[in-house]
Order: structure tokens, then C-alpha cells, then sequence
């Protein structure tokens, strides 16, 4: 069953660090988002991406974050410079055809800042 | 008012028995609803998709009422497995972004 993966599982870095955290979507899927969950809190969206553009993006995902698409497989998540709040797990997801069907979600990447 | 409330739980429950959920949403242009699991540090993923007015696999039943605005799940003779959190999810399509509540945790005991 194809799945979306993520690169890499657990990311320490230091406070002030940049961070790119890698996705690689279902092959076909059309539309990406990214979500972060910090411990003990629900599934928060931050952003979500098609037709190679920001299509949503919510409070959270302010100037310090960006995503970029620069092949046709990866779809990436940059935070350029972390601070302790930004410590969570940070999950990626793609659907088909947006949010009419469901989203298949990766394993997700713990990133925790020192 | 929110748009998924849920029961956050946790219901506890001896293996074997009938558990049912509750989730209500306050947009009536909800067209789909998805029912996610989600285990403790991992990602939510899709256990029900739901269309019309229900859809059931296997153990798991899934009913919506649209004139409530409710929508439940239904879980026949539980496992030990079954112990994830569940999360309610509706969608308009369209531009609307899946928002995911706290949902409700299940702890079924031996």
C-alpha cells in the first residue's frame, strides 16, 4: 500500500537553528499538508499546498515557517529559526483530491528544540 | 461553538464490549465525515470514511444524522487494540482544511 514517508523520524537542534523537515507524499496525490501535534495537545494545521502554492495556511505558520515542493516527490517544511515553542511532532499528509477525501498522514518527525 | 465536539473520555471498557461515540459538528454543509484513530505518538490514521447516512466494516459502525448534526461510532466486541484515541472529522470540500478536535479516548481493559 503506498504510504507517505517522512525524513528524518526524531530532529534535535538547537533554539535559533533552521530545521527542514522532508516528506515525501503518496505518488499520485495532488494535494500536501502539514500539521504538528505537540505533546498531550491535538492535530493543529499549519499549512497545506497545491498546484505548486500555498493554497491555506493558519496562525500558526507565520514567516519564520515555509514550505517548498522542489521536485516532483519531496515536499518540505523549513522552520528558520526554531524556538522551544516549535517543539512537537510534525506530521505530513496528502489526499487526491483535496479535502473531499481523506488524508493519508506519515509517521511523522519529533523535532525538539534545546 | 466548535465545529467537532466530542466526549474527550476516556471510556473505559472490559475486552468484548459495545462502545459507541458520539461527535456532533456545527457546519451543516458538511458533505463527508471521517472517523481517524490515533495511538499515542503516532499519526492519525483513517478508520471510516462516511458519505451518506452510514457505512459499517467488520466491528466498527459508523452512523450520521444529519438532521442532529451528529455523527457516532459504534465498536462491537472490543480488543485490547482497539485503545487509540478517535477523532471526528467533517468535510465541506472545497477549500475546507480537515481540523482534527482532541477526540475521544478508548482504554479497553482485559
Amino acid at each position: 500500500e503506498p504510504e507517505v514517508t517522512q525524513t528524518p523520524s526524531h530532529q534535535v537542534t538547537q533554539m535559533g537553528q533552521e530545521v527542514i523537515l522532508r516528506c515525501v507524499p503518496i505518488s499520485n496525490h495532488l494535494y500536501f499538508y502539514w500539521y504538528r501535534q505537540i505533546l498531550g495537545q491535538k492535530v493543529e494545521f499549519l499549512v497545506s499546498f497545491y498546484n505548486n502554492e500555498i493554497s491555506e495556511k493558519s496562525e500558526i505558520f507565520d514567516d519564520q515557517f515555509s514550505v517548498e515542493r522542489p521536485d516532483g516527490s519531496n515536499f518540505t517544511l523549513k522552520i528558520r529559526s526554531t524556538k522551544l515553542e516549535d517543539s512537537a511532532m510534525y506530521f505530513c499528509a496528502s489526499s487526491l483530491q483535496g479535502t473531499r477525501e481523506k488524508l493519508f498522514f506519515g509517521s511523522g518527525t519529533q523535532l525538539s528544540v534545546l | 461553538r466548535k465545529e467537532v465536539e466530542q466526549d474527550p473520555g476516556p471510556f473505559n471498557v472490559p475486552e468484548g464490549a459495545t462502545v459507541a461515540f458520539n461527535c456532533t459538528y456545527s457546519n451543516s454543509a458538511s458533505q463527508s465525515f471521517f472517523w481517524y484513530r490515533q495511538d499515542c505518538r503516532k499519526e492519525p490514521k483513517l478508520l471510516m470514511s462516511v458519505y451518506s447516512s452510514g457505512n459499517e466494516d467488520g466491528r466498527f459502525t459508523a452512523q450520521l444524522n444529519r438532521a442532529s448534526q451528529y455523527i457516532s461510532l459504534l465498536i462491537r466486541d472490543s480488543k485490547l487494540s482497539d485503545s487509540a484515541t478517535y477523532l471526528c472529522v467533517p468535510s465541506t470540500g472545497g477549500s475546507y482544511i480537515p481540523t482534527f478536535g482532541r477526540g475521544t479516548s478508548l482504554i479497553v481493559h482485559p
